[in-house]
């Protein structure tokens, strides 16, 4: 098993609508999770982290941790067809080495 | 701020050639640089954890005679795929970390795409 599971997708929807992503992980010393976006050939970039359990809301995304479920999410409002990227998770168990899930591929059709 | 550059962005080579890929971090020092490889539509997978000044710890099941890493500054690491074989062929990205607060947070480079012919 993983310790972090991501369904890769694709996951394709018309713009304007609410973008749920999620992962799920076994490793229950996790303590800070981010999601990146990833351009296709090109590095990621921090969206958000969070720490332990929680929302955490920064514009048109927001972040839910669930501990006692090992249940993360990143939602999208308003998506645009610039949102369109790979997103992917990483958890982080206190030192500095990241987990990363698969990544989902979204498309955000205009 | 908290740029991270790479170089080559991309390198063809011959079977049994070595490559080497250069890490800087541009506008600040990092005491710990890391290197992911990502195969198509797979994620990022931890291949070393690089310590200015000290060994690399690599993770299981990477050859760390095959993929040689240098930390010699604060600002630069260097991958070097050595005697590469078409296997090898990846998106070799790189990271530098920064404390920030209760964690370090991982800056990361463009990436580095390597075809072994």
């Amino acid at each position: 098993q993983k310790e972090v599971e991501q369904d890769p997708g694709p996951l394709s929807v018309p713009e304007g609508a609410i973008v749920s992503l999620n992962c799920t992980y076994s490793n229950s010393a996790f303590q800070y999770f981010m999601w990146y976006r990833q351009y296709s050939r090109k590095g990621p970039e921090l969206l958000m982290y969070t720490y332990s359990s929680g929302n955490k809301e920064d514009g048109r995304f927001t972040a839910q941790v669930d501990k006692s479920s090992k249940y993360i999410s990143l939602f999208i409002r308003d998506s645009q067809p610039s949102d369109s990227a790979t997103y992917l998770c990483a958890m982080m168990e206190g030192a500095q080495k990241l987990v990363f899930g698969q990544g989902t591929r979204l498309t955000i059709n205009p | 701020g908290a740029v991270v550059s790479q170089h080559p962005s991309w390198v063809i080579c011959k079977s049994g050639t070595s490559v080497k890929i250069e890490c800087r971090s541009l506008d600040f020092q990092a005491t710990t640089m890391f290197w992911y490889r990502q195969f198509p539509k797979q994620s990022l997978m931890l291949m070393a954890t690089s310590n200015e000044g000290s060994k690399a710890t690599y993770e299981q099941g990477v050859e760390k005679d095959k993929f040689l890493i240098n930390h010699a500054s604060l600002t630069l690491s260097t991958l070097t795929v050595t005697s590469a074989h078409p296997e090898d062929s990846s998106f070799y990205i790189c990271s530098a970390s920064i404390p920030l607060g209760g964690y370090n947070e991982q800056f990361f480079g463009p990436g580095t795409r390597l075809t072994v012919l």
